[in-house]
């Protein structure tokens, strides 16, 4: 159980197009989902909050206009990244929080690679 | 702030050497230390996690240890295998905001 997908797996995009990642919980419900980048040989940052129902909390130095995050339900969070440029290029993890689960962990999804040309 | 360092950024030792990953943290006021694997380009795995009440965890040839007022953690693999090649990263959760922050990462090389 607790497992989360992202879709695609990976993306290749020109410069100035948006992309959108998809992050679903799978077999349980998350009322709220984190977004994280890496870049190579990097750790992970924490670059937003994403609550269902409710406005994302962006991380400091985060532009909210330009990742624009909807957690429309309670298994969906969606990230877009709007007019792509190759410094986005990076590999973007969701997480999805378990409550009530064993210690109230967060379960990763296996990353989208994003390649903008 | 919480920071998060590990050390060593690398690491290369032959196959059934044991050995430790150290993790230590700015913020003692921890909520858990998690432990988690990363293959390349892949997604994290979850190996272990301490809550802040805790000393240590064990999960197989893998033990966590915990010492909240210094730090610091550790992880401990024993008898490593060429299967073990991964970077290992620990996170801490600081407060209840479920918002945590990841240490540099160690990338260990097991070999034959």
């Amino acid at each position: 159980g607790a497992v989360v997908s992202q879709h695609p797996s990976w993306v290749i995009c020109k410069s100035g197009t948006s992309v959108k990642i998809e992050c679903r919980s799978l077999d349980f419900q998350a009322t709220t989902m984190f977004w994280y980048r890496q870049f190579p040989k990097q750790s992970l940052m924490l670059m937003a909050t994403s609550n269902e129902g409710s406005k994302a909390t962006y991380e400091q130095g985060v532009e909210k206009d330009k990742f624009l995050i909807n957690h429309a339900s309670l298994t969906l969070s969606t990230l877009t990244v709007t007019s792509a440029h190759p410094e986005d290029s990076s590999f973007y993890i969701c997480s999805a929080r378990a409550p009530g689960r064993v210690s109230d962990t967060q379960y990763f999804g296996p990353g989208t690679r994003l390649t903008v040309l | 702030k919480q920071e998060v360092t590990q050390i060593p950024a690398a690491l290369s030792v032959p196959e059934g050497e044991n050995l430790v990953l150290n993790c230590s943290f700015t913020d003692s006021a921890i909520y858990n230390l998690q432990w988690f694997r990363q293959d390349p380009g892949k997604g994290l795995t979850s190996l272990l996690l301490i809550q802040s009440s805790q000393r240590e965890q064990t999960s197989g040839r893998l033990n966590a240890s915990l010492d909240k007022s210094s730090g610091r953690s550790t992880l401990y693999i024993a008898a490593s295998q060429p299967g073990d090649s991964a970077t290992y990263l620990c996170a801490v959760r600081t407060g209840t905001a479920s918002k945590l922050t990841f240490g540099t990462g160690t990338r260990l090389q097991v070999t034959l």
